[in-house]
């Protein structure tokens, strides 16, 4: 079956504007995540959700950073006033329950100029 | 907070060669374990996931122990060939948070 969707798959930003990263999970998991990764670093953790509502967004690290999953499948990364910090692949997962694997998507890789 | 090591870095070995990679945590609070391989470009691919009562997985060539106590496990690949080539990383799951803490990875290069 279908994985893991993310798009777009690249973005290239001038600092200061607004993107919007879409993550489409597999059909029937309730459990998604958005995780950020840096070169030669491990996914750092931003946010998980659990059907619609945000359940930890501990690891948004500015009020810049905003997440919704409006109706409990595709959700969508906003981040507003983008910094070249905020460069990095931007990777979603989404999984059955605890208990199950995550499945990763291939990522968007954002760049910001 | 939970930190999550992984040793070597890189490696180099043969084709056919066994190997191990290992994968250390601070907190033994865990709820599971995983282990993702990476490609380049490419999302992580889930291999093999333990659970925190369960002393190792197996899967194919590959087996995963844990050792909660010592907040340790390891990640064996037996016959190891060049598809095997990618980033190795495992993932700690703190009990009852959903929350993922990622190691740095192994990047292993399996020459033919």
């Amino acid at each position: 079956g279908a994985g893991v969707s993310q798009t777009p798959s690249n973005k290239v930003t001038e600092k200061g504007k607004y993107v919007e990263l879409r993550c489409d999970p597999i059909s029937g998991h309730t459990a998604l995540y958005w995780y950020r990764q840096s070169l030669g670093q491990g996914p750092e953790f931003l946010i998980y959700f659990q059907g619609t509502g945000a359940a930890d967004d501990s690891g948004l690290p500015n009020d810049r950073f905003f997440a919704v999953r409006p109706e409990g499948s595709v959700s969508t990364l906003k981040i507003q006033r983008t910094e070249r910090g905020d460069s990095a692949v931007y990777l979603c997962a989404s999984s059955l329950n605890q208990n199950s694997p995550l499945h990763f998507g291939n990522g968007t890789r954002l760049t910001v100029t | 907070k939970q930190e999550v090591t992984q040793i070597p870095a890189a490696l180099s070995v043969p084709e056919g060669e066994n190997l191990v990679l290992n994968c250390s945590f601070t907190d033994s609070a865990i709820y599971n374990l995983q282990w993702f391989r990476q490609d380049p470009g490419k999302g992580l691919t889930s291999l093999l996931l333990i659970q925190s009562s369960q002393r190792e997985q197996t899967s194919g060539r590959l087996n995963a122990s844990l050792d909660k106590s010592s907040g340790r496990s390891t990640l064996y690949i037996a016959a190891s060939q060049p598809g095997d080539s990618a980033t190795y990383l495992c993932a700690v799951e703190h009990d009852n948070f959903n929350k993922f803490y990622f190691g740095s990875g192994t990047k292993l290069n399996v020459k033919p």
